[in-house]
């Protein structure tokens, strides 16, 4: 189809990870997105990964890209309460962003 | 903070009125992008400008236009408006909008805007 598609939510607890999953639909995409929406904000860019990449690591942060599956991930080691927020997943078609529905993160103390 | 700016941060109009967005892109950036963000549609991209030129036009319906000025802001004109074009605004900027790591796009904190 022509979605991103991500699950809605999750919940999880203080200090356990977090695993934010992602398909996407182009194989042609060059680059893919994670951005972060906390209440009444914009959009923060969280990380990004470049399609010939398997896998990027920025401190507590771990994508992993399949492009087999045309499948992303968001891994999210130690996740705290400010962790809460909504997590987007964008594949860039041309240089337009298509984004997912967003993941809503709850992390319960 | 992402560097782009974006104002009124809230605006409430009447249907049928028309309204402006108004975009600061990051220094040194050259391209600006629109996108609506609404309960039901999720965020749809909108328009690219790149220098003043349109680049890449999304799901903006008839009633909208934007611009981009010689000192590289934008603007959104939405007009006619009705109910369903209440959502969020937002405004991002890239380097060159060619491809390549400087497409990577910082968004603005957006416009959130109530039609009643």
């Amino acid at each position: 189809g022509e979605d991103v598609e991500q699950s809605l939510f999750l919940s999880v607890r203080e200090g356990d990870s977090s695993v934010i999953n992602c398909t996407y639909t182009d194989s042609s995409s060059t680059y893919l997105y994670w951005y972060k929406q906390e209440p009444g904000a914009g959009l923060q860019l969280l990380t990004y990964i470049f399609s010939n990449m398997d896998m990027k690591q920025d401190q507590r942060l771990t994508v992993l890209l399949n492009k087999k599956d045309k499948h992303l991930s968001l891994r999210i080691a130690d996740t705290q309460t400010g962790d809460s927020a909504i997590y987007f997943c964008a594949e860039m078609r041309n240089t337009p962003l298509v984004f997912g529905k967003g993941t809503r993160l709850s992390v319960i103390a | 903070d992402s560097g782009v700016t974006q104002t009124p941060k809230h605006l409430i109009t009447a249907t049928g009125q028309r309204v402006t967005l108004r975009c600061s892109p990051r220094s040194g950036d050259l391209s600006v992008y629109w996108y609506q963000q609404s309960l039901d549609q999720g965020l749809q991209f909108l328009i690219q400008y790149y220098n003043g030129e349109e680049r890449a036009k999304g799901n903006i319906l008839e009633r909208f236009s934007a611009q981009q000025f010689p000192d590289l802001h934008s603007e959104l004109n939405l007009s006619s408006l009705e109910l369903g074009d209440s959502a969020l605004y937002f405004c991002a900027s890239s380097g060159l909008g060619t491809g390549g790591y400087q497409e990577t796009q910082y968004f603005g904190p957006g416009t959130r805007l109530l039609v009643l």
